[in-house]
């Protein structure tokens, strides 16, 4: 099990650039979730996806950010422009919703730097 | 709604002593449960969770966590501090109908030679 993958791990750009983070969930699980961890406000979700479905996306801080699942392999978020209040590491995490009680799998994270 | 609070956000303990991380949850029903682990550069890895089955629950690396529904607690500890064990802990909460989980702020856990 390669378990969650998300690329790059680290980017830096200028403000005002278009940023692409993305994810590769467990294969087999039918959740995915983006998670933003920043030292003063901790874990925030920002979005979440069933069957590729976005259900819950009142975490989005700003219209700035976007976040698509075109299928049961591949997500991205977006941030565009981005500013340097966007700086931050942000988690993608997917599930098996079969059990009602299943845990969260976490990527690795993309550390965000904006400057 | 749901909210997770873990007390103190740094905590330091000695090699070899006990550890005792710290956490509430808010809600009358309790919810489901887990504690998470991140060391420095990662994600957070799953520790152990509570699924109702019993009170005590035993996760990874030697620690357990007791739930007591009549102090709405959940607190992770370990009998014996390890320095591998430094890294910061996470505990959250999953209501019952919510796909929504709840992570408290963290604590810090220092351990000294």
């Amino acid at each position: 099990d390669a378990g969650v993958i998300q690329s790059p791990r680290h980017e830096v750009t200028e403000m005002g650039q278009e940023v692409t983070l993305r994810c590769k969930p467990i294969s087999g699980h039918n959740s995915l979730f983006w998670y933003r961890q920043t030292m003063m406000r901790g874990l925030e979700l920002l979005i979440y996806f069933n069957n590729n479905v976005p259900i819950d996306d009142s975490g989005m801080p700003e219209d700035r950010f976007s976040a698509k699942m075109p299928n049961a392999s591949f997500s991205t978020l977006k941030i565009q422009p981005s500013e340097p209040r966007d700086s931050a590491v942000y988690f993608c995490a997917s599930r098996d919703r079969t059990g009602l009680n299943s845990p969260l799998h976490f990527g690795n994270g993309t550390r965000l730097t904006v400057t | 709604a749901q909210s997770v609070t873990q007390l103190g956000s740094h905590v330091s303990v000695s090699e070899g002593a006990l550890v005792l991380l710290r956490c509430n949850y808010s809600s009358s029903v309790p919810p489901y449960l887990f504690w998470y682990v991140q060391y420095p550069n990662q994600g957070l890895q799953l520790l152990l969770k509570y699924t109702s089955a019993a009170t005590l629950v035993k996760g990874i690396n030697g620690f357990e966590a007791e739930f007591k529904k009549s102090e709405t607690s959940f607190h992770l500890t370990k009998p014996s501090a390890h320095m591998s064990d430094a890294a910061e802990y996470f505990c959250a909460a999953l209501q019952g109908g919510s796909e929504k989980l709840v992570f408290g702020k963290g604590t810090k856990l220092t351990v000294n030679p």
